[in-house]
């Protein structure tokens, strides 16, 4: 299996709403990343996890929650969003070994837009 | 920091043609990856090529192949016999060690029939 896979693909939402964004992966990489990606820009990334743990969190707005729950899955926690955080999240991950990560695989994202 | 630079926001080819997408970056280490990721209009990204700086050979895929010029700093991307599936936005990527990968603006490339 070297498929990222992210549910659901598209998703509106309201900004009181609470919802949240899965990725799950079965290629056994220990690191998995979130990215938010606006129309015709580069993946600009959000969160790393490395071993299930928080790596690097680049200063996102506390209204996006990562979470980890075990090595295969990742999740996006939404609360209180804003129409301009309306954009694609891609979900990715890659191997890690002795500290050194690989090239990064990605899913096909979730389009998310904020009413 | 290290910085990734496509300078051609767009470029196009006819069909069957050749066509060289261009990367520069700039990086103090001596050892790191470069990759190209396509993302057509489907909005997956793809993994294209990638080359290890350490290997002076270049990189090939099939009908893709790089031309890294280390010295230069520089990682292009040349597709052969280009088919409409070609069509995409393309972006040069650079890894090192466990840091973040850094993408290039992007290069989005039409393939005329």
């Amino acid at each position: 299996d070297t498929e990222v896979t992210q549910t659901p693909k598209h998703l509106v939402m309201g900004m009181t709403n609470k919802k949240s964004l899965k990725c799950e992966q079965h290629m056994g990489h220990r690191a998995m990343y979130w990215y938010k990606q606006k129309a015709k820009k580069p993946p600009e990334l959000m969160f790393v996890y490395s071993y299930e743990k928080l790596s690097i969190n680049e200063s996102v707005p506390s209204r996006f929650s990562p979470e980890c729950p075990n090595s295969s899955l990742l999740n996006l926690h939404l609360h209180a969003l804003q129409p301009e955080d309306s954009a694609l999240y891609l979900c990715a991950s890659s191997q890690e070994v002795a500290g050194v990560r690989h090239e990064q695989f990605f899913g096909p994202g979730t389009r998310l837009t904020v009413l | 920091a290290q910085t990734v630079t496509q300078s051609q926001p767009e470029m196009s080819v006819q069909e069957a043609e050749t066509v060289t997408l261009s990367c520069t970056y700039d990086t103090s280490e001596s050892d790191y990856y470069l990759f190209w990721y396509k993302q057509p209009p489907s909005r997956q990204m793809i993994l294209v090529i990638r080359q290890e700086a350490y290997k002076q050979q270049n990189a090939t895929e099939n009908r893709f192949s790089v031309n890294f010029q280390k010295a230069a700093k520089s990682f292009s991307l040349k597709i052969s016999d280009s088919q409409l599936g070609d069509a995409a936005m393309y972006f040069c990527a650079y890894l090192y060690n466990n840091n973040d990968m850094r993408f290039g603006a992007g290069t989005r490339l039409t393939v005329k029939p």
